[in-house]
């Protein structure tokens, strides 16, 4: 199973929400990835876990939270979003680290009004 | 900061031709990795090249990683429709202040009957 699952795959949240994002993946990988796309841009990294524990911040606002409860299991919660902050949001795992395949999830879509 | 740019950002080709894509880094990679982005899709991952001057082939595609670690290039033989999509090389450069995947900007490939 080389599946990594998202929910929603779609989404649609004014300004003073807080929603959450899911991703899970069970291919024993130890690294997950959120990611942020932009129509027609490459993926921007957001944050990586390794092992559980967030190791890259890529100064990403507050208003995006990460959460790994377990090694399958990566959240992001979103509070107080901006409509510039209107994205798919991907999430990634792969096996050790990121000099390994990552697997992409199909994403979620959402849209900050 | 580190970049990794790729030519061209589009390419319209009849069904039958060759398509090629070219990545350059800025700095030396340790790892070059390719993947593509059907429209509405997500990433998936085609392929890992790690040595010096590697040439790697799939069925219609080949892969090349430079000499020097910093270009690599993928060229399709004869393509064909299913081969629509964006083509993102995404490289880990050598011993910089953060080790983490870059992707390039990407090429989007539209094929004609």
């Amino acid at each position: 199973d080389t599946e990594v699952t998202q929910t929603p795959k779609h989404l649609v949240m004014g300004m003073t929400n807080k929603k959450s994002l899911k991703c899970e993946q069970h291919m024993g990988h130890r690294a997950m990835y959120w990611y942020k796309q932009k129509a027609k841009k490459p993926p921007e990294l957001m944050f990586v876990y390794s092992y559980e524990k967030l190791s890259i911040n890529e100064s990403v606002p507050s208003r995006f939270s990460p959460e790994c409860p377990n090694s399958s299991l990566l959240n992001l919660h979103l509070h107080a979003l901006q409509p510039e902050d209107s994205a798919l949001y991907l999430c990634a795992s792969s096996q050790g680290d990121y000099t390994d395949t990552q697997y992409f999830g199909p994403g979620t879509r959402l849209t900050v009004l | 900061g580190q970049q990794v740019m790729q030519i061209p950002q589009y390419q319209h080709v009849q069904e039958g031709e060759d398509f090629t894509t070219y990545c350059n880094s800025s700095t030396t990679l340790s790892n070059i990795q390719w993947y593509k982005q059907r429209p509405g899709g997500h990433p998936v991952f085609l392929i890992q090249l790690v040595k010096s001057g590697e040439v790697k082939k799939q069925k219609r595609l080949t892969f090349q990683f430079g000499e020097a670690k910093k270009n690599s290039s993928l060229h399709i033989t004869a393509t064909q429709t299913t081969d629509v999509g964006t083509y993102f090389c995404a490289g880990i450069p050598y011993g910089g202040a953060t080790n983490k995947l870059i992707f390039g900007t990407g090429t989007l490939l539209a094929v004609q009957p």
